[in-house]
């Protein structure tokens, strides 16, 4: 059975600290890994991973993907108050469908 | 504005009135995608659509029905509602990439809380 797990399931950090949230997939015909950060609202998202080792950055946040142990970790640098939300890892996998996967999401909160 | 719209935010209803929850997007996307989230099993998937009149099941679609006659609207239908249906719902849809699937980013909806007393 496809599973996405997430690590940890919630965090609490001070301003400043530096964070690593973690997924691990199983899914069939694995095509993609995206990350969102929801808030009290729709998710939105952060990036998409297809290929191993390549990394995805915007501003304080970056991403990478190890296709071959089958994990993900999202880092948030010098955290701030406004990245408290749960972050989504979602993995698009195709058994003749295309269907994406969700964990149950990391709570974050970051404490000023 | 691009956006996704569903309509309404909020409902609370009873077992086996039927329900229609609509979605709506502006972006000339051609997937689309309805999903409930519930406390401690994240985002699951019940339907998507492909393109007009090409429709499938998610994870969890017993209990729902989906119809793709335009390619801005997605309604999720509730035949019979039961409590077991008492959810967060998210409407989402994106591109369709070049090589026939879903593209990068999939945009999501405001949510739809719904109740089923």
């Amino acid at each position: 059975e496809d599973k996405v797990v997430q690590s940890p399931l919630s965090l609490v950090v001070h301003e400043g600290d530096t964070v690593t949230l973690n997924c691990s997939y199983e899914v069939t015909n694995f095509r993609s890994l995206l990350w969102y950060k929801q808030e009290k609202k729709a998710p939105t998202f952060l990036f998409m991973l297809t290929s191993s080792g390549i990394e995805k950055k915007s501003g304080r946040l970056s991403s990478i993907l190890d296709k071959k142990e089958l994990f993900s970790i999202l880092n948030i640098t010098a955290t701030q108050t406004g990245d408290s939300a749960v972050y989504l890892c979602a993995v698009e996998g195709h058994s003749g469908t295309y269907k994406y996967i969700f964990g149950t999401g990391t709570r974050l909160k970051v404490l000023a | 504005e691009a956006q996704v719209t569903q309509n309404p935010r909020y409902l609370i209803t009873v077992t086996g009135k039927k329900l229609t929850v609509t979605c709506s997007q502006n972006m000339n996307h051609e997937y689309m995608s309805w999903y409930r989230q519930d406390p401690g099993l994240g985002l699951r998937q019940i339907y998507y659509s492909m393109n007009v009149e090409v429709t499938d099941k998610g994870d969890v679609p017993e209990g729902y029905k989906v119809s793709r006659k335009e390619k801005r609207n997605f309604p999720l239908i509730l035949e019979s509602p039961s409590p077991n249906q008492t959810s967060l719902y998210f409407c989402a849809s994106s591109f369709k990439g070049a090589s026939g699937r879903p593209g990068n980013e999939q945009f999501f909806g405001p949510g739809t809380r719904l109740t089923v007393l």
